[in-house]
């Protein structure tokens, strides 16, 4: 079965550009949770989604960050205007009453 | 900040020893789980323990809670070079039944070393 996919897996670009990360959750799975991992503050929750609805978004660090899920097979994370503090590995998971299913991460470098 | 801490920070070890890693919260739970990260991949789920509960096993995994002190220790048995990892404990808020409807709150690991 395909576990859930993320891409990119990487993505370097400049601070000020707008950067949007991808997730397809499992087929099945009705939340989804967005995540961020740095070395000084570990894996952080940033926001997550039952049935498509937005439940918790107060791990959101700021305006700049958004999140979408327009359906039920996916979801996006948006940064704009991104900043160098804003590098980090990003993942994405989903469940379905059983516990959480991790992409393989982003890894975003903002210089 | 971060319900768990797990101690140590680091750990190496021979192949064939057993590795013990502890992990301590902060609030109330309804469970605990572990996940595993290998390097440059997602987490991936390895057990999780109820409140109510106080010792589980799956294959060389061994998990035990204490609620009274809010701890959790995590045992691999036999270890193995493919063990080597980072180890996450991860709570959810309270009334959270591991229905996967709640986001989790990790600490910040233990990365264990298997040594050949």
């Amino acid at each position: 079965d395909a576990g859930v996919i993320q891409s990119p897996r990487h993505e370097v670009t400049e601070m000020g550009q707008e950067v949007t990360l991808r997730c397809k959750p499992i087929s099945g799975h009705n939340s989804l949770f967005w995540y961020r991992q740095t070395m000084m503050r570990g894996l952080e929750l940033l926001i997550y989604f039952n049935n498509n609805v937005p439940i918790d978004d107060s791990g959101m660090p700021e305006d700049r960050f958004s999140a979408k899920m327009p359906n039920a097979s996916f979801s996006t994370l948006k940064i704009q205007p991104s900043e160098p503090r804003d590098s980090a590995v990003y993942f994405c998971a989903s469940s379905q009453n059983q516990p959480q299913h991790f992409g393989d991460g982003t890894r975003l470098s903002i210089l | 900040s971060q319900q768990g801490e797990e101690d140590p920070q680091a750990l190496s070890i021979q192949e064939g020893e057993n590795a013990t890693m502890n992990c301590s919260y902060k609030t109330s739970i309804n469970n605990l789980q572990w996940y595993r990260q290998n390097s440059g991949r997602g987490l991936v789920h390895l057990i999780l323990i109820r409140s109510n509960e106080r010792e589980k096993h799956s294959g060389r995994l061994r998990v035990t809670l204490d609620t009274s002190k809010k701890s959790s220790s995590l045992l691999i048995t036999a270890s193995r070079a493919a063990d080597t990892a980072s180890y996450f404990c991860a709570t959810g808020p309270p009334g959270y039944s591991g229905g996967g409807a709640d986001g989790l709150t990790f600490g910040k690991g233990t990365h264990l070393i298997i040594q050949p």
